[in-house]
C-alpha cells in the first residue's frame, strides 16, 4: 500500500527565513506527488504537483518542491517565508498503477513568527 | 465556478441525534470524496464516488455512517446516531478524471461537527 511520511509535525520559523518541509513516500515505479496547503478554517488547496519531467516544481506563493526518486522524497521549500504562510501543509502521493486516489500525509504545521 | 460547496459550515448536536452533511461538487467533476479531519487521526478518507457510484467505503468508521450521491451535483454524509467521538471537521472534495492519479482535488470549506 502506498504511504506518505511527513517527518515534522510542526515547523516554527521566523519571518523572512527559509523553510523546508519534508515528505517521503513509499517506493513505486511511477508516482505523482502533490503539496496542498490548508489555511486556518479553510479546506485544502493545491500548492503544486509533480507529474513528470523536470524534478523541480514551482507552485503558488513562491513555494517549490524537488522530486528525488533515489531518496523517495518530495520536500517543499520557500526561500523567505511570510506571516501569511502560517498554515498546515499536506504532502500526497498517487501511483499510476494503483487506484489513482491520492494518499495524504499527516500534515506539517508551519508557524511563522514575526 | 463557485467551487465545492458544503453545508452547514457548523453543526452542534447532541449525542444520539441524526446529522446530515451536504456537498455540491464542482460541475463536471466525476469524482467525489468525503474526508474527516481530527487532531488525533489527521485527514482520513471515508468514502469516494465515481460517476455517482460508491467505489470504496472502507474508510467509513462504522455502520452509523452512510453516504449517498443521488446525482452528479449532490452528495450527503449521514451519521445516525451521532456520538461525541464523531466530532471533527468533515470535508468534501471533487476532481475530474483526466489521466489517472494526476488530478487535483478541490476541497470545500468543511463542516465543523460538534457532538455534545
Amino acid at each position: 500500500a502506498q504511504s506518505v511520511t511527513q517527518l515534522d509535525s510542526q515547523v516554527p520559523v521566523f519571518e523572512e527565513a527559509p523553510v523546508e518541509l519534508r515528505c517521503n513516500y513509499s517506493s513505486s515505479v511511477s508516482v505523482y506527488l502533490f503539496w496542498y496547503v490548508q489555511y486556518p478554517n479553510q479546506g485544502l488547496q493545491l500548492l503544486l504537483k509533480y507529474l513528470s519531467g523536470s524534478t523541480l516544481v514551482k507552485g503558488i506563493n513562491g513555494f517549490e518542491a524537488e522530486f528525488n526518486k533515489s531518496q523517495t522524497s518530495f520536500h517543499l521549500r520557500k526561500p523567505s517565508v511570510h506571516i501569511s504562510d502560517t498554515a498546515e501543509y499536506f504532502c500526497a502521493v498517487s501511483y499510476s498503477g494503483g487506484s489513482y486516489i491520492p494518499t495524504f500525509g499527516r500534515g506539517t504545521s508551519l508557524i511563522v513568527h514575526p | 465556478d463557485a467551487g465545492v460547496i458544503q453545508s452547514p459550515r457548523h453543526e452542534v448536536t447532541e449525542m444520539g441525534q441524526e446529522v446530515t452533511l451536504r456537498c455540491k461538487p464542482i460541475s463536471g467533476h466525476d469524482y467525489l470524496f468525503w474526508y474527516r479531519q481530527t487532531m488525533m487521526r489527521g485527514l482520513e478518507l471515508l468514502i469516494y464516488f465515481n460517476n455517482n457510484v460508491p467505489i470504496d467505503d472502507s474508510g467509513m468508521p462504522e455502520d452509523r455512517f452512510s453516504a449517498k450521491m443521488p446525482n452528479a451535483s449532490f452528495s450527503t454524509l449521514k451519521i445516525q446516531p451521532s456520538e461525541p467521538r464523531d466530532s471533527a471537521v468533515y470535508f468534501c472534495a471533487s476532481s475530474s478524471t483526466g489521466r489517472g492519479g494526476t488530478d487535483t482535488q478541490y476541497f470545500g470549506p468543511g463542516t465543523r461537527l460538534t457532538v455534545l
